[in-house]
C-alpha cells in the first residue's frame, strides 16, 4: 500500500530565512505525481507545487522548490525568503499516474516568526 | 478562490442524525472527489464520481453515501452520525480523470455533539 510520511509535526522559521519540510513515501509504482499543498487558517487547500516522477529536474515555483530523490523516495519542500503569509499546515501528497486518488501525509505545521 | 463551492460552511448536529453536504465543481469539471480531514490529520480520500458515475472508492463507511447529479453537482450523505464523524469534509474537482490537478473547495466543518 502507498503511504506518505511527514516526520516533522511542527517547524518554525524566521522571516526571510529558508526552511525545508520533509516528506517520504512508499510505493512500488514507477510513474506517479507528488504534490505539496498548503492549508492556511482559512482551511482552503492550495496547491503549492507538483512533481512528475519521470522528470529528473526538480520543480520550482517562485520561492518554493523541491528536492526529489526518487531512489530514496524522498520529496522535500524548500521555502526560501520565508514570509509571514507562509505560516500554514503543509501536506505532502502522492498520486499514481492515471489514477485520481490523492494520498496525503499527516502534515507539518509551519510557524514564521518576524 | 478555486471555483469549487461547498455548502454549508458549518454544520452542527447530534449523534444519530443524518446530514447532506453539497458540492458544486468548477465550471467544466466532470470529476468530483470527497475527502475527510479529521482533527490534525491529513485528508482521507472517500469517493470519486465522474460524469455521474462512481469511479473510485476509498475507506468510505457504509453509513456514508454520495452521488453526482446530471448538473454535475455532488452530495455526500452521512447517516447515523457518531462523534467520530466530526471533521472537515472537502470536495475537489478536476476536468477529467487523470488530469493532474484537483481543485479544492473551502470545506464543510461538521460537528457532531
Amino acid at each position: 500500500a502507498q503511504t506518505v510520511t511527514q516526520s516533522q509535526p511542527e517547524m518554525s522559521v524566521q522571516e526571510a530565512e529558508t526552511v525545508t519540510l520533509s516528506c517520504t513515501y512508499d510505493t512500488s509504482e514507477s510513474d506517479y505525481y507528488l504534490f505539496w499543498y498548503k492549508q492556511p487558517p482559512s482551511r482552503q487547500m492550495i496547491l503549492v507545487i507538483r512533481q512528475e516522477a519521470y522528470k529528473q529536474q526538480n520543480a520550482t515555483e517562485n520561492r518554493f522548490s523541491v528536492n526529489f530523490q526518487k531512489a530514496a523516495k524522498s520529496f522535500s519542500l524548500k521555502i526560501s525568503d520565508s514570509q509571514l503569509g507562509d505560516a500554514a499546515m503543509y501536506f505532502c501528497a502522492y498520486r499514481i499516474l492515471n489514477t485520481d486518488k490523492l494520498i496525503f501525509g499527516t502534515g507539518t505545521r509551519l510557524q514564521v516568526f518576524p | 478562490d478555486s471555483g469549487v463551492t461547498q455548502t454549508p460552511k458549518h454544520l452542527i448536529t447530534a449523534t444519530g442524525q443524518r446530514v447532506t453536504l453539497r458540492c458544486s465543481p468548477r465550471s467544466g469539471d466532470l470529476s468530483v472527489y470527497w475527502y475527510q480531514q479529521s482533527l490534525d490529520q491529513g485528508l482521507q480520500f472517500l469517493i470519486q464520481y465522474y460524469n455521474g458515475e462512481e469511479r473510485a472508492k476509498g475507506n468510505i463507511l457504509e453509513r456514508f453515501s454520495a452521488q453526482q447529479f446530471p448538473d454535475l453537482h455532488s452530495e455526500l450523505n452521512l447517516s447515523s452520525l457518531e462523534l467520530g464523524d466530526s471533521a472537515l469534509y472537502f470536495c475537489a474537482s478536476s476536468a477529467v480523470p487523470g488530469y493532474n490537478e484537483q481543485f479544492f473547495g473551502p470545506g464543510t466543518r461538521l460537528t457532531v455533539l
